[in-house]
This record gives structure tokens, sequence and C-alpha cells, in this order.
């Protein structure tokens, strides 16, 4: 599959704490992205870094790309209630002609 | 809200049967996509236009068709139904439909054979 892996799959935390999620892709990559999907409705862009970029940060949100293990990872800083929702990595592929979504962590924070 | 817009919300059908969904893309985006989300697949991409010509494909089924109009709205038709086609339809948009530009999101038709 030409699909990210995000990992873990379900994450649980305390308001306040801090929330990482990693993602993990098979081929080059051009760029990669991370979206928001509430529940039951449509994915919201957050941010999206370059292969030539290692770290990028928006808000309280920060995004590290280590391209030499096909690995990215979201760091969700000081979480709020409403940051519950799934997170997805979308890999621009080499060769390819469309995003490449992950497979989601869904996270929960309890207020 | 993303300017996106799908409709309808939710679809109820039958097996066998046929159904078209609709989008409008954000305003001024030329490019429109469109994705299937089930549980067991995640977000698969169908099929991408651009300015109203097919751009690139996906794991579209050949029971399904896309097209996308002058006024760049465009239509997903979903035919000869079955059980499994059951699932989340969005459509997303871009201004230009350059690889790796990011895409806005309608709220999704959610779809259900029985």
């Amino acid at each position: 599959s030409q699909q990210g892996e995000e990992d873990p799959q379900a994450l649980s935390i305390q308001e306040g704490e801090n929330a990482t999620m990693n993602c993990s892709y098979k081929t080059s990559i051009n760029n990669l992205q991370w979206y928001r999907q509430n529940s039951g409705r449509g994915l919201v862009h957050l941010i999206l870094i370059r292969s030539n970029e290692r770290e990028k940060h928006s808000g309280r949100l920060r995004v590290t790309l280590d391209t030499s293990k096909k690995s990215s990872s979201l760091l969700i800083t000081a979480s709020r209630a409403a940051d519950t929702a799934s997170y997805f990595c979308a890999t621009d592929q080499t060769g390819a002609n469309n995003l490449f979504f992950g497979t989601g962590t869904r996270l929960t924070v309890i207020p | 809200d993303s300017g996106v817009t799908q409709t309808p919300k939710h679809l109820i059908t039958a097996t066998g049967q046929r159904v078209t969904l609709r989008c409008s893309p954000r305003s001024g985006d030329l490019s429109v996509y469109w994705y299937q989300q089930s549980l067991d697949q995640g977000l698969q991409f169908l099929i991408q236009y651009y300015n109203g010509e097919e751009r690139a494909k996906g794991n579209i089924l050949e029971r399904f068709s896309a097209q996308q109009f002058p006024d760049l709205h465009s239509e997903l038709n979903l035919s000869s139904l079955e059980l499994g086609d059951s699932a989340l339809y969005f459509c997303a948009s871009s201004a230009t439909g350059a690889r790796g530009e990011k895409l806005f999101f309608g709220s999704g038709t959610q779809l259900s054979v029985l």
C-alpha cells in the first residue's frame, strides 16, 4: 500500500498535556501534510512541510520530518478538549499524482 | 467552513441502484478531487479533475464515473451499487490542482447501501 501509517491508532490524554502522533511512509516524497477530521466531518488542512524542511511550527502545532527514516511527527502542545479529532498525514509521493492519506490517529482530550 | 459544498449529506439506497453526488468547489478553485472513506480502507483517492478535464485517476471502480462541468461543479455517479460501496464520500478542491497542493474538503456525503 502507498498509504502512510499513523501511530498510535488512538491516543487519550488530559487537557493541558502534549500529544504526539507519528506518521511513517514508504516512498520518496515532495511534501507531507497533516489534516484534522472531527467526527463525521470533512478534513481540515493543518500544516505542510516540504521534503527539504526538518521542522515547522504553526501555533500550538509542531511538525518534524525525517526523510532518512521516512517518518514525520505532529506535536500538539497544551492540548484542549476541542483538539479531540482524528489526525491524518498525507504524502505527496514522487511520481504519483495525488495525496496518499494515512490511516489516522484518533486523539481524545479529556477535560 | 471550507467553502466546498457537497449534497446530499446523507443518502440511503438499495443494492443495484444508481446515485449522483454533487460538489461545488471553493470560489476560484479549478481542481476537484473525490475521495472515499470507509472503516476498512481508510481514505482512498478516486479521481481528480482540473478545469473540466480528468487529471488523475485512483482506485475508482468502473461502476463509478465523474465529471466536472463548465461552472466547475462536479458530480460523482455511482451505479450498480453494492453493500460494500457504503462509505463517506468526500469532495475536495484546490486552487490550481498542482501536485502536493493543500486540499479543502467538503463535509461529505454519507452513502448507505441496504
